[in-house]
């Protein structure tokens, strides 16, 4: 079965810091990737999403950015950190269908940033 | 307007009763309907997943599916307060690499 990580769970970091979210996927092959972020109840905004190795999809400009080094390894990423990027990131995946078709997507467990 | 419309709630419901929510949608090219559980602190569960019009049955959850409206709906039998969390409704279209979520209704259900 499939199985997603992403670490830490919490982050409490200062304002200029720089960060680092790693989510990892287990039990698949060549799965789109995808970096959400969550703000206090408000739904998902989707920041990065990746079809592949080294491909990158930005959905809204900001101060972060991602990688993917491996095929089931995806890294969120801030040279310096504003108060604004607090929030829940949420790292999913989704497998590849007939016809290069997106099903459905699964969520990892998230990671909660506090920027101060 | 929105691409994705949710009523946001909070809606309480008994234990017991019959819960529907409801997204609608505006985009005709979706094809593919999600709903996810999500609890307070944790990441969004996969609920139910559907590509066509009509129902899909799942245990106590029913996902209603009507393009012509781009309307869908989950309904919850004999709702447990163990299903109090916020249900998040998403569509993506056909060939696309993005989901699209709606806002997400905060459900409780008291004992």
């Amino acid at each position: 079965s499939q199985t997603i990580h992403q670490w830490p769970a919490t982050l409490v970091q200062p304002v200029g810091s720089p960060l680092s979210l790693e989510c990892t996927v287990e039990g698949t092959s060549n799965p789109n990737l995808y970096w959400y972020r969550q703000a206090a109840g408000r739904g998902l905004q989707l920041l990065f999403y990746s079809v592949g190795i080294g491909q990158i999809s930005s959905e809204v400009p900001q101060n972060l950015s991602a990688s993917r080094p491996q095929d089931r390894q995806f890294i969120l990423s801030s040279k310096k950190l504003l108060l604004s990027d607090s929030g829940f990131y949420l790292c999913a995946w989704s497998s590849i269908g007939q016809g290069k078709v997106v099903r459905e997507q699964y969520f990892g467990p998230g990671t909660r940033l506090t920027v101060t | 307007q929105k691409e994705v419309e949710q009523d946001p709630g909070p809606l309480s419901v008994p234990e017991g009763a019959i819960v529907s929510l409801n997204c609608t949608y505006s985009n005709s090219a979706f094809q593919y309907f999600m709903w996810y559980r999500q609890y307070s602190r944790k990441g969004p569960e996969l609920l139910m997943y559907t590509y066509s019009s009509g129902n899909k049955e799942d245990g106590r959850f029913t996902a209603q599916v009507d393009k012509s409206s781009k309307y869908i709906s989950l309904f919850i039998r004999d709702s447990q307060p163990s299903d109090s969390a916020t249900y998040l409704c998403a569509m993506s279209p056909f060939g696309g690499q993005n989901f699209v979520f709606g806002p997400g209704t905060r459900l409780s259900v008291l004992p």
